[in-house]
């Protein structure tokens, strides 16, 4: 069964203080990694699409990674504006373009 | 950009009730899918549509339809409203290469 896992749920950091969130996944046929941005009370929005595994995308503070088995959302020199649930999802192929979503990880930046 | 439209926020209905929610897209995209987000559980698809008057269920059609006569337009009806589909609805298109794009999103109680 396909499955997207993300962890941790939550992270708090300080401002300045660099991580990473993990995206862990089984899909059958992998075409596509996807990584969003979720504020509250909002809609999703796309921030990278991976593909194969050893593709990395960086968009200013946050850079994805992807592995056969994982993807990573490093953040570097995080900001209070950065706070945010993320959220990563796999689409397999055959799929009608379904998305399969993990749970999202919660980032709160603190000044 | 691709925009989608949902076409309210936040929707307050009795239990029992018929309950319709409208989503526009501009972009002529062919796939249009129908998620809820409950805090824990992540997205989960109800129903999509890969083309006019075609549809597919997804992971948790239970208590719901959709419809779509046109291609902008994809609508989520809850027969019956009950109190278990208090919820975020979010509406998205694609038109296949690439991610999702969300509308806002409609914030649903069921009293």
């Amino acid at each position: 069964e396909d499955q997207v896992t993300q962890s941790p749920e939550a992270l708090r950091l300080q401002e300045g203080e660099s991580s990473s969130l993990n995206c862990s996944y089984t899909v059958s046929g992998l075409r596509g990694l996807f990584w969003y941005r979720q504020d509250p009370g909002k809609g999703p929005e796309f921030l990278f699409t991976l593909y194969s595994a050893g593709e990395e995308k960086e968009k200013e503070r946050l850079k994805a990674t992807l592995t056969k088995k994982e993807s990573f959302l490093h953040i570097t020199a995080p900001k209070p504006e950065d706070s945010a649930t993320y959220l990563c999802a796999v689409r397999r192929s055959g799929g009608y373009n379904k998305l399969i979503f993990g749970a999202g990880t919660r980032l709160a930046v603190h000044p | 950009d691709v925009k989608v439209t949902q076409s309210s926020r936040y929707l307050v209905k009795r239990t029992g009730e018929k309950v319709f929610l409208e989503c526009v897209q501009d972009m002529d995209h062919e796939n249009m899918f129908w998620y809820r987000q409950d805090p824990g559980l992540g997205l989960r698809l109800i129903y999509f549509s890969y083309d006019v008057k075609m549809k597919e269920k997804g992971d948790i059609p239970e208590g719901y339809s959709v419809s779509r006569e046109k291609k902008e337009r994809f609508s989520l009806i809850l027969e019956s409203a009950s109190t278990n589909q208090t919820s975020m609805y979010l509406c998205a298109s694609t038109q296949g290469g690439d991610g999702y794009t969300f509308g806002s999103g409609t914030r649903l109680t069921v009293v």
